[in-house]
């Protein structure tokens, strides 16, 4: 598998509330991605990270990506239920082109 | 605004039944691919296409065909369905070659074999 098992989460937090989630993966990639999949849809895009940029913010997303340590994390800062869903880290592995590995996903709930 | 459409969004079939899932983008994108997405393991790639007439295989094809009749559509065929398969499948198309490569979904078919 391309993936460690912490990339299998649940997680419940209170409005307000900051919220970190994090995936490591077994083979080089320079370029993490981040996808939000909620109740019913499919995945969507929304954080792409570079290994050259080490952190990338989006609103009160925060994506960071260690090379070194193969691992990436997702902040929210003071998360709102509509934050609630699944959200998926994904690499494409080195000479694999445009094919597009993901993770297990982390299902947050986000409560009034 | 990207756009990937999968038909049916439901379907039940018999074990041993032929099954045709079918996918159309409108985002006139060369990558195309097909995923399942089952309780405890994500999304897990089935088939992928770089264009018309390709077809490639992923991570977990055994029990599956695909089909790239065109630019547009790209159809997941599971000749002797097993109850195995059942699950919700994906089909998204793809903007670019290579590790950048942003995937846009369809809303995905729930498929139960019975």
């Amino acid at each position: 598998s391309q993936w460690g098992e912490e990339n299998l989460q649940a997680l419940s937090i209170q409005e307000g509330e900051d919220v970190t989630m994090n995936c490591s993966y077994k083979t080089y990639t320079t370029v993490v991605h981040w996808y939000r999949q909620d109740s019913g849809r499919g995945p969507a895009l929304i954080i792409l990270i570079r290994s050259n940029e080490r952190e990338k913010r989006s609103g009160r997303l925060r994506a960071t990506l260690d090379t070194s340590s193969q691992s990436s994390s997702l902040s929210i800062t003071a998360a709102q239920c509509e934050d609630t869903a699944v959200y998926f880290c994904a690499t494409a592995q080195q000479g694999t082109g445009s094919k597009l590995s993901f993770g297990k996903g982390a299902k947050l709930t986000v409560s009034p | 605004e990207a756009a990937v459409t999968q038909s049916p969004r439901n379907k039940v079939a018999v074990t041993g039944g032929k099954v045709t899932l079918s996918c159309n983008q409108t985002n006139n994108h060369n990558n195309m691919y097909w995923y399942r997405q089952d309780t405890g393991h994500g999304l897990r790639l089935i088939h992928y296409s770089y264009g018309a007439g390709s077809t490639e295989k992923g991570d977990i094809p055994d029990g599956y065909k695909a089909s790239r009749p065109s630019q547009e559509n790209f159809s997941l065929i599971l000749e002797l369905a097993t109850p195995s398969q059942t699950s919700v499948y994906f089909c998204a198309s793809g903007d670019r070659w290579g590790s950048q490569n942003t995937l846009y979904f369809g809303a995905g078919t729930r498929l139960s074999v019975l």
